[in-house]
């Protein structure tokens, strides 16, 4: 049963334009989210994170919404460039980021030049 | 480099074998978490410990078991290997028992049983 969800696999954009990333949750526990972002033969990175008492976060390029009532989060990355391809994971954790996280199952950006 | 030092980098041994995953987590960070992530799937959650004691239990098998030692570092036992255990083993740390400002992921281990 998975309670985060990246039903995209894959997404290609152009440099340039805006990349989307969605994801979505079941656990209604879930108060806080993160997105990872990970290039082959390395460990995930930390991207940005949201918590449930916000509905945006933004930094830089990069801008996280969540929609609690939907139970979906998206990852706006504007504009996109070729190093911001890699995969980007979406994460989530209950009791204010006291349980450990739960990860979806990535979605591969390619963003071509 | 992360600060989180995960070794071995590769192994690859034969079914029904035992290995040692070792993590030394990032100066100051007490807790350590395990993750597996096996082709096409996620990061999914194994063990979690915080200054030397057992905090949080995911989806273990009863064949995997880890600790932490006085100095933090975090070794992960995996026992009676199958073929399925093939996966890349991923270790991280934060200062505290929770989030605090996400976790700091070493580079993996990636195993691969034959």
């Amino acid at each position: 049963d998975q309670q985060v969800k990246q039903n995209s696999p894959s997404l290609s954009v152009q440099e340039g334009r805006i990349s989307i990333l969605n994801c979505d949750y079941t656990n209604s526990m879930f108060d806080y989210f993160l997105w990872y972002k990970k290039y082959p033969a390395e460990g995930p990175t930390f991207l940005i994170s949201i918590s449930s008492i916000k509905d945006k976060n933004e930094d830089g390029r990069f801008t996280v919404f969540l929609n609690k009532s939907a139970k979906h989060l998206s990852l706006h990355i504007v504009p996109s460039q070729p190093g911001d391809s890699a995969v980007y994971f979406c994460a989530a954790s209950g009791l204010s980021g006291n349980t450990p996280l739960v990860f979806g199952k990535g979605t591969r950006l390619s963003v071509i030049a | 480099d992360s600060g989180v030092t995960q070794t071995p980098k590769h192994l690859i041994t034969a079914t029904g074998q035992r290995v040692t995953l070792r993590c030394s987590p990032r100066s100051g960070d007490l807790s350590v978490y395990w993750y597996q992530q096996s082709l096409d799937q996620g990061l999914q959650f194994l063990i979690q410990y915080y200054n030397g004691e057992e905090r949080a239990k995911g989806n273990i098998l009863e064949r995997f078991s880890a600790q932490q030692f006085p100095d933090l570092h975090s070794e992960l036992n995996l026992s009676s290997l199958e073929l399925g255990d093939s996966a890349l083993y991923f270790c991280a740390s934060t200062g505290g028992p929770g989030l605090n400002y996400g976790y700091t992921f070493g580079s993996g281990t990636r195993l691969t049983v034959v």
